[in-house]
């Protein structure tokens, strides 16, 4: 499978605890998107990377949240000291740099769902 | 703030109709506009790209149009099946090519 994977599928974790997830893109991709969706509602923006460089965060993000890409290749998304509010699905999607060949798409993975006790 | 809209109430039509999706967008000047099907449980899948400087899309049963006056998108499935039932996401892109962003999705749902 050379799509965009993501581990754990389902996570369950109690208020106050420590949680991580893992993103593995599709190989020849330089650009890594996280969001993160609830029920009802689109995806929402969380941070993307460029290969290893971290070029954008949301504002609405807390400080909580981390999000690295050490070699530029698989990420991860840790949350802190997890809130009831940070259940929804972590998606995470991967692109290529702008081109002719590029259509701009996101290729995503079938996402992490965290549920907070 | 930028917003997009998407209609939130459920479309349900019948099969073999033409199902049309709208998507509206405010404060945005958006170079590309994207849609996507996400079934429950599931990422979303691309479907259709389309640039600023063009009217309308096609692949297969589906079109895609852009008004870059009116601010709007209209997606369409023609001859809809069961199997098209599903979440369509509409996605807004500036020119920089950085992030896209989404709206809340309109669910379809095609009826025998």
């Amino acid at each position: 499978d050379t799509g965009v994977s993501q581990d754990p599928r389902h996570k369950i974790t109690k208020r106050g605890q420590n949680v991580t997830f893992r993103c593995d893109p599709i190989s020849e991709h330089n650009r890594l998107y996280w969001y993160r969706q609830t029920l009802g509602q689109g995806p929402e923006f969380l941070t993307y990377f460029q290969n290893e460089a971290q070029l954008e965060k949301s504002r609405l993000l807390s400080d909580r949240f981390s999000a690295e890409r050490p070699k530029g290749s698989f990420s991860t998304l840790e949350i802190q000291r997890t809130e009831q509010g940070d259940s929804a699905m972590y998606l995470c999607a991967s692109r290529g740099l702008a081109g002719r060949t590029n259509t701009g798409e996101l290729f995503f993975g079938e996402g992490s769902r965290l549920t907070v006790l | 703030s930028q917003k997009i809209e998407q209609n939130s109430e459920a479309l349900n039509i019948q099969e073999g109709k033409t199902a049309t999706l709208t998507c509206n967008y405010t404060n945005y000047s958006p170079a590309y506009l994207q849609w996507y099907r996400q079934d429950p449980g599931r990422g979303p899948v691309f479907l259709l790209l389309i640039r600023e400087n063009e009217k309308e899309k096609r692949k297969e049963r589906l079109k895609v149009t852009f008004d870059t006056t009116l601010k709007q998108s209209l997606f369409h499935i023609t001859a809809s099946q069961p199997a098209d039932s599903a979440t369509y996401l509409c996605a807004l892109e500036g020119r920089g090519y950085n992030k896209l962003i989404f709206g809340a999705g309109t669910r379809l749902a095609v009826h025998p």
